[in-house]
This record gives structure tokens, C-alpha cells and sequence, in this order.
């Protein structure tokens, strides 16, 4: 059974700050994390992937992955009212039985406040 | 260039009734999975579709059945509707090989279906 765990929030923070998401997950195999973000009502969004242990960057958006630790995060900098959703953690199995398949953790629900 | 599209966009069913649903993946996109997503969780995975035969299935019953066009379009398809299946459903695509799943998964809008 493959888990993803993510800080249960909510998360509240002032617009310019950083936000800070976590999430670990079960599988010390997976090789694929991604992270969504989600509106009230919407589907999910594609922010972020990564792949490879360390820091990816874009823009206001940090990805940071661990795969000794299992744990992947997002950091936003520099916080908009605008950024205010759900974050969804996606872990993608990559291999056979499971291949291909997104395992998603319950989301943390951001709060930027102006 | 389209991204992914489903419908219909809202649905109300009773119970027992059958439905079902369509999606078309994002343009050069060949591989459809399919989501149900309930208030306040996370995305669970239903089945993905891959050379027009169901690949992957995650933990549902067989009432949940679907199918994938030759242009790569699909649709799920649910039985004997329960109020449980009252969900947010999304169609994600991708560009998948036989052999390896390194691609990232883009969602359509969804289909919200509410079951009375």
C-alpha cells in the first residue's frame, strides 16, 4: 500500500512570506513527484515536477526532493492572496504492477492573507 | 493547442441509474487515466488506458468499467450507482510508452456528478 503524507494545515501566511508544504511518502521506489495546486471547485494544475534528488526552481516556486528521507517539498516565495488554493503531493509509481498510476496525499489547504 | 476536455461538466443521477462519462486528452497525448476525486481528498486513481486496453485499475469495483477510442479519447463508465460515487471525476492525459511512465499527468476541468 503506497502512502503519501502531507503537514495537514491548514496553512496561513502573510502575502511576501514563504510558504512551506511538505510531504513524505511510503514507496522507496518511486521515482516521479509532482505537486499540483487546486482552486475551490477546479481540477488540479501541474506547478511543479521533479525528479532528481535536490532543488528545482521556477519562478516563485522551489520544489525540493529527498529520496533518502522519502519527503519532497514546495516552497513559494514571496506570497500572493492569489496563491491561496489546495496543494496536492503526487507520488508516481514506475513500475510494473502499479506503472503509471498518480498516488496523492489529501492536499494542504494555503491561506495567503494580504 | 487544446488541453484536455471532458463532459459533461455537471451530472445528477438517482441511485441504481448508469452513467457515463467523456474525456479527450490534450493534443500528441496517447495514455487517459481516470480519477475520482470525493470532498476534501486527495485524487484517487480509478484506470488508466493505454494502446486502447486498460493498463493499470486501482481499487474499484468492476462497476466502474471504461474504454479508449482510437483517437485516444475515452469514457468511464459507472453501474448501479451508489450515493458514495457522488464525486469530482477527472480525466488526466499523458504521453506514456509500453514500458516506462516518466511523463507528467495534465487534469481536465472534470465532471462533477451528484447521486440522489
Amino acid at each position: 500500500q503506497k502512502e503519501v503524507e502531507q503537514n495537514s494545515g491548514p496553512l496561513s501566511v502573510p502575502e511576501g512570506a514563504i510558504a512551506s508544504l511538505n510531504c513524505t511518502y511510503s514507496d522507496r521506489v518511486s521515482q516521479s513527484f509532482f505537486w499540483y495546486r487546486q482552486y475551490s471547485g477546479k481540477s488540479p494544475e501541474l506547478i511543479m515536477s521533479i525528479y532528481s534528488n535536490g532543488d528545482k526552481e521556477d519562478g516563485r516556486f522551489t520544489a525540493q526532493l529527498n529520496k533518502a528521507s522519502q519527503y519532497v517539498s514546495l516552497l513559494i516565495r514571496d506570497s500572493q492572496p492569489s496563491d491561496s488554493a489546495t496543494y496536492l503531493c503526487a507520488v508516481k509509481s514506475d513500475r510494473g504492477s502499479t506503472l503509471g498510476r498518480l498516488y496523492f496525499g489529501r492536499g494542504t489547504q494555503l491561506t495567503v492573507w494580504p | 493547442d487544446a488541453g484536455v476536455t471532458q463532459s459533461p461538466t455537471h451530472l445528477i443521477k438517482t441511485r441504481g441509474q448508469q452513467v457515463t462519462l467523456r474525456c479527450s486528452p490534450k493534443s500528441g497525448h496517447d495514455t487517459v487515466s481516470w480519477y475520482q476525486q470525493a470532498l476534501g481528498q486527495g485524487p484517487q486513481f480509478i484506470f488508466q488506458y493505454y494502446e486502447e486496453e486498460e493498463r493499470q485499475r486501482g481499487n474499484f469495483p468492476d462497476r466502474f468499467s471504461g474504454h479508449q477510442f482510437p483517437n485516444y479519447s475515452s469514457e468511464l463508465n459507472v453501474n448501479a450507482l451508489l450515493l458514495g460515487d457522488s464525486a469530482l471525476y477527472l480525466c488526466a492525459s499523458s504521453l506514456e510508452s509500453r514500458w516506462a511512465s516518466y511523463n507528467e499527468q495534465f487534469f481536465g476541468p472534470g465532471t462533477r456528478l451528484t447521486v440522489l
